[in-house]
């Protein structure tokens, strides 16, 4: 059974950064691409983020280009997302989900990490 | 990236049938048949329910089907029952290399 652990979530202020983490297991982990997608509270979902398999080629929201880095350690199964230069938009749940070949449907999802960016 | 667009919201009675439109561009929706759709309730995380605009994951309901017509894709649930109620997201890969989502239609069983 595939599964994702999120974590890393938290209170961090305008202009910090924060780093989150999802641990995969279930599933050869170097062999799909990963995703990053947000949820804000109360609205809709954002996708973020992905990454290849090998973690050689990234995919990034125009939102969050320069500002956020995706990274994976394939020997620990494990999926990163650096997060710079933080604004309160950016307040949200974050979730990592296994993908594709390439990112285009994430599934499944982890439980998610709630960011909140607020002084 | 414009986020698609879906309807804020439709309504059904149990066993009737409603359909979701998810409407894009041909940088997306229109030019792959990599639309997908979700289902999430409250405080949890989204299930995929369609893939491929029209593959349903194992374990999904045959009631769940996905069609697709130029930039224009639906997703119809049949003989709607009440945990069906729930927010509704349609997903697209982009001409970008990466993923839109639709803003979200809210399921009302009545």
């Amino acid at each position: 059974e595939v599964q994702l652990l999120d974590s890393g979530g938290g209170l961090v202020q305008p202009g910090g950064s924060l780093r989150l983490s999802c641990v995969a297991s279930g599933f050869t982990f170097s062999s799909y691409s990963m995703s990053w997608v947000r949820q804000a509270p109360g609205k809709g979902l954002e996708w973020v983020s992905g990454i290849s398999g090998s973690g050689d080629i990234t995919y990034y929201a125009d939102s969050v280009k320069g500002r956020f880095t995706v990274s994976r350690d394939n020997s620990k199964s494990t999926l990163y997302l650096q997060m710079d230069s933080l604004r309160a938009e950016d307040t949200a749940v974050y979730y990592c989900a296994k993908d594709r070949r390439v990112p285009a449907t994430p599934n499944p999802w982890g439980q998610g990490t709630l960011v909140i960016v607020s002084s | 990236q414009s986020a698609l667009t879906q309807p804020a919201s439709v309504s059904g009675s149990p066993g009737q049938s409603i359909t979701i439109s998810c409407t894009g561009t041909s940088s997306d929706v229109g030019g792959y048949n990599y639309v997908s759709w979700y289902q999430q309730h409250p405080g949890k995380a989204p299930k995929l329910m369609i893939y491929d605009v029209n593959i349903r994951p194992s374990g999904v309901s045959n009631r769940f089907s996905g069609s697709k017509s130029g930039n224009t894709a639906s997703l119809t649930i049949s003989g709607l029952q009440t945990e069906d109620e729930a927010d509704y997201y349609c997903s697209s890969y982009t001409s970008s290399s990466t993923i839109v989502f639709g803003g979200g239609t809210k399921l009302t069983v009545l």
